[in-house]
């Protein structure tokens, strides 16, 4: 089993849906929760990170935190077509040097 | 910045041949990684670096696998002999630095690798 767990998707929406988008882990020693967006043939690039359970708001994204149920969220309201990418969480332990552990990521599409 | 550099971009190659992946990190940052991205697999750490030192190969797949960073700007993934089985695409990102998100990493655009 992975640590982390992602549903690969893909997940299609029409313009202006709330997307709501998951992980699941196995190790409480993971502290810190980011999600990544990759866009096709592009690397990574960082969307949001946490480090506490509760949520975290940014423009149209929210990320959500549940330590006690290890289940990760992120929202995405008024999606956009821009959206359309693979969204990866990623996690960290705490003194685990800058190593990041990825789930399998989310294909997003936003159509018209 | 330039950001995170990495070649060639493509690379398609005969199983049996050496390939040698190149990256150079963003100027200062001192944790280098190296990934790779399949489909049915996601994005795997093969290994990453800390001040140009190795400090966690766990993920490098087998021996034919090997990473070197000489100096704080430049670091390389080798594989020999290659196989069909090692097309994907290797990212390599970069972190850390003065005043830094210790948990962002910043990627390359990738080199897409296809062994025939």
């Amino acid at each position: 089993q992975k640590e982390v767990e992602q549903d690969p998707g893909p997940l299609s929406v029409p313009e202006g849906a709330i997307v709501s988008l998951n992980c699941t882990y196995s190790n409480s020693a993971f502290q810190y929760f980011m999600w990544y967006r990759q866009y096709s043939r592009k690397g990574p690039e960082l969307l949001m990170y946490t480090y506490s359970s509760g949520n975290k708001e940014d423009g149209r994204f929210t990320a959500q935190v549940d330590k006690s149920s290890k289940y990760i969220s992120l929202f995405i309201r008024d999606s956009q077509p821009s959206d359309s990418a693979t969204y990866l969480c990623a996690m960290r332990y705490t003194g685990g040097g800058n190593k990041l552990t990825f789930g399998t990521g989310t294909q997003l599409k936003v159509e018209l | 910045d330039a950001g995170v550099i990495q070649s060639p971009r493509h690379e398609v190659t005969e199983m049996g041949q050496e390939v040698t992946l190149r990256c150079k990190p963003i100027s200062g940052h001192d944790y280098l990684f190296w990934y790779r991205q399949t489909m049915m697999r996601g994005l795997e750490l093969l290994i990453y670096f800390n001040n140009n030192v190795p400090i966690d190969d766990s993920g490098m797949p087998e021996d034919r696998f090997s990473a070197k960073m000489p100096n704080a700007s430049f670091s390389t993934l080798k594989i020999q002999p290659s196989e069909p089985r090692d097309s994907a695409v290797y990212f390599c990102a970069s972190s850390g630095g003065a005043g830094g998100i210790s948990h962002e990493q910043f990627f390359g655009p990738g080199t897409r690798l296809t062994v025939l």
